[in-house]
């Protein structure tokens, strides 16, 4: 079946480092990416998207690419703000089964002023 | 998008009693869900909460410990049942439309079962 891995955390980054936070995924179809972030204490908010191979998602700063050939969503963002401190999850819908989502481990990420 | 509110925010309950958990939606959705995030892990879908219908219930999850309603498009209901420590998780409703792939998230139901 479909599934997603990102890396291992806990992330500790100084504030104003760049991040990479990697994501890769199994899938049958041809599937959306996802990349949603939960603050401390709340639920899940959705971050970006991509829904088709080189689509390029941003939001705050934050970016990924969907990259079919190494099927691949990495997370990236150029300085990071100790605002940014949260568990990031990446996942995938498998539009052939509609909303059918699959959701990554998590990867928690800790910025120090 | 959509505005998802849910009460409780949280709970603590006793061994054995059950908690159920609202979800209201300020929009009419197709689709809700109902999510389990145990202490440090990643979400697990409990089941497809279908409007006028029984749920659809994931595997390892059956509908006498979770019962769910869905009685319109805009609100659902999840009952934990019985509940032990085990049961201590967060609880979250989600939810999506046929024209898009992407699922919206609620704030999140913390229990604790003592």
């Amino acid at each position: 079946g479909d599934s997603v891995t990102q890396m291992e955390g806990p992330v500790t980054l100084s504030e104003e480092a760049f991040l990479t936070i990697n994501c890769t995924y199994t899938a049958t179809g041809y599937p959306s990416l996802f990349w949603y972030v939960q603050y401390p204490g709340e639920g899940l908010q959705l971050l970006l998207k991509a829904t088709k191979a080189d689509d390029k998602g941003s939001n705050k700063g934050f970016e990924a690419t969907y990259r079919k050939e190494t099927t691949s969503f990495h997370l990236e963002k150029g300085s990071v703000q100790v605002s940014d401190s949260a568990v990031y999850f990446c996942a995938l819908s498998d539009k052939n089964y509609g909303q059918n989502f699959v959701f990554g481990p998590g990867t928690r990420l800790s910025v120090l002023p | 998008s959509a505005v998802i509110s849910q009460k409780p925010s949280r709970d603590i309950c006793q061994r054995g009693t059950s908690l159920t958990i609202q979800c209201q939606v300020d929009s009419q959705v197709t689709m809700m869900f109902w999510y389990r995030q145990q202490p440090g892990q990643s979400l697990t879908l409990i089941a497809t909460a279908n409007q006028g219908s029984e749920a659809t219930y994931e595997s390892g999850f059956v509908i006498d410990k979770f019962p769910i309603s869905r009685p319109n498009l805009t609100f659902s209901t999840l009952t934990v049942s019985n509940m032990s420590p085990e049961d201590s998780s967060i609880y979250l409703c989600s939810v999506g439309k046929l024209s898009t792939d992407t699922q919206y998230f609620g704030p999140g139901t913390r229990l604790t079962v003592l």
